[in-house]
């Protein structure tokens, strides 16, 4: 069975206070990871989508990579308007999406 | 552009009730999915369609009837409702995943329904 797994649950960072979020995976055949951003009361917005290990995606203040058996999302000196939930999910063949439970991010001025 | 819309934003039911769950896009899609998010518990699938009139079942699907009768229309009916169906439901759509780049879901901004 497909499993993804997110970490940590929760974090807390003061602004500009760099650090990653990981995402660990066990699939047979992955075909694709994506990151999703989710902001309270809205629905999960897409980032990134990583193909094969060694891939690397940026976006303004993002970075996300991916290895064999996990992908990390990178912040760098983060603001406050990142603070919200960030999603993994993985695809393999053409199945649904297996989701993590997120990453609550929350940055502090 | 509209993107994905969902109807109604928020709704409280009784025990017992029944409803339906409107979803509907303008991007040409394909597919589309009915997911229900829970604290602690992420997103978890609950039915998805591969094209107009099919539907199939993911993860979490008892409780729960679907419809796809037109391409950019996804129902979600709950035929009496339980508590245990207080959540969070979001649509999404996407195009075909194909052989080649995939393509991301995109969502709906949710219904928020109480069971009382």
């Amino acid at each position: 069975e497909d499993q993804v797994t997110q970490s940590p649950e929760a974090l807390r960072l003061q602004e500009g206070e760099s650090s990653s979020l990981n995402c660990s995976y066990t699939v047979s055949g992955l075909r694709g990871l994506f990151w999703y951003r989710q902001d309270p009361g809205k629905g999960p917005e897409f980032l990134f989508t990583l193909y094969s290990a060694g891939e690397e995606k940026e976006k303004e203040r993002l970075k996300a990579t991916l290895t064999k058996k996990e992908s990390f999302l990178h912040i760098t000196a983060p603001k406050p308007e990142d603070s919200a939930t960030y999603l993994c999910a993985v695809q393999t063949g053409n199945t649904p999406l297996v989701f993590g439970k997120g990453t609550r991010l929350s940055v502090i001025a | 552009n509209a993107g994905v819309t969902q109807t109604p934003k928020f709704r409280v039911l009784k025990t017992g009730q029944s409803m339906t769950l409107l979803c509907a896009q303008d991007m040409n899609h394909e597919y589309m999915y009915w997911y229900r998010q829970d604290p602690g518990m992420g997103l978890r699938l609950i039915h998805y369609s591969v094209g107009e009139g099919t539907t199939a079942k993911g993860e979490v699907p008892d409780g729960y009837n679907v419809s796809r009768l037109k391409k950019q229309n996804f129902l979600l009916g709950l035929e009496s409702a339980a508590p245990s169906q207080t959540s969070v439901y979001f649509c999404a759509s996407s195009y075909y995943p194909g052989q080649g780049s995939l393509q991301p879901q995109h969502f709906g901004d949710g219904t928020r329904l109480s069971i009382l």
